[in-house]
């Protein structure tokens, strides 16, 4: 089974400042996916990004920026120069058997 | 492409009711996935189907059923409700196999009372 730790509960950063969300996660399986799930305040999640377990290069987009570090099960997700349509809970959800299993979520506040 | 669509949107059952919600998933996804969110237990996974089959199950009571038709829609129904079954139920929708990307609808807000 997977589990997985969104240690920071809620963060609040000023507008423009950068922001990193903290994933860890455990898992027995050999091969699985990884993914970001953003949930504004209307409820709907919203895709963000998913990595394969193979492939440990890490990826930019946009503002967006993810740091996949398998030695330590890590999968944290940046945002620069953050802006306050960024404020939302965020989901981190590893999952290589045969369920999701979500984090418990980050809220960010980003304050104009 | 139309995205998940869920209904209703909002719903208010009394204790020991039953409610059906439904999903409509993207056109040609087949597998539909349910969760549960709360703001103590966070998203709880509750079933997926894919080709009308149940293919995996979260740990919930059997009060919480669901099933898939043949157009990949699927319904998910809570008999004997209790107030903690209040929560947003949220439908995601898929290609195939589990590992895909799941699109999220807008969700079905219940609330018991």
């Amino acid at each position: 089974a997977q589990k997985v730790t969104q240690a920071q509960t809620e963060i609040s950063v000023v507008e423009k400042e950068d922001v990193t969300l903290d994933c860890v996660y455990e898992t027995r399986d050999t091969t699985y996916y990884l993914f970001w799930y953003k949930q504004p305040p209307s409820g709907e999640l919203v895709f963000l990004i998913r990595r394969n377990s193979f492939d440990e290069q890490n990826e930019i987009s946009g503002r967006y920026s993810w740091n996949f570090q398998k030695s330590t099960s890590s999968f944290n997700f940046t945002i620069t120069a953050s802006q306050v349509v960024d404020s939302a809970v965020y989901f981190c959800d590893p999952t290589g058997g045969n369920q999701f299993y979500f984090g418990t979520g980050t809220s960010l506040t980003v304050i104009p | 492409k139309a995205g998940v669509t869920q209904t209703p949107r909002y719903l208010i059952k009394t204790r020991g009711q039953q409610v059906t919600l439904s999903c409509s998933p993207i056109s040609g996804h087949r597998s539909v996935s349910w969760y549960q969110q709360t703001p103590g237990q966070g998203l709880q996974f509750l079933f997926e189907y894919f080709s009308e089959t149940q293919r995996n199950k979260g740990n919930f009571p059997g009060r919480f059923s669901g099933r898939q038709f043949s157009n990949s829609r699927s319904e998910m129904n809570v008999s004997t409700l209790e107030l903690g079954d209040s929560a947003l139920y949220l439908c995601a929708s898929s290609l195939a196999r589990t590992q895909e990307t799941q699109y999220f609808g807008p969700g079905t807000r219940l609330l018991v009372l």
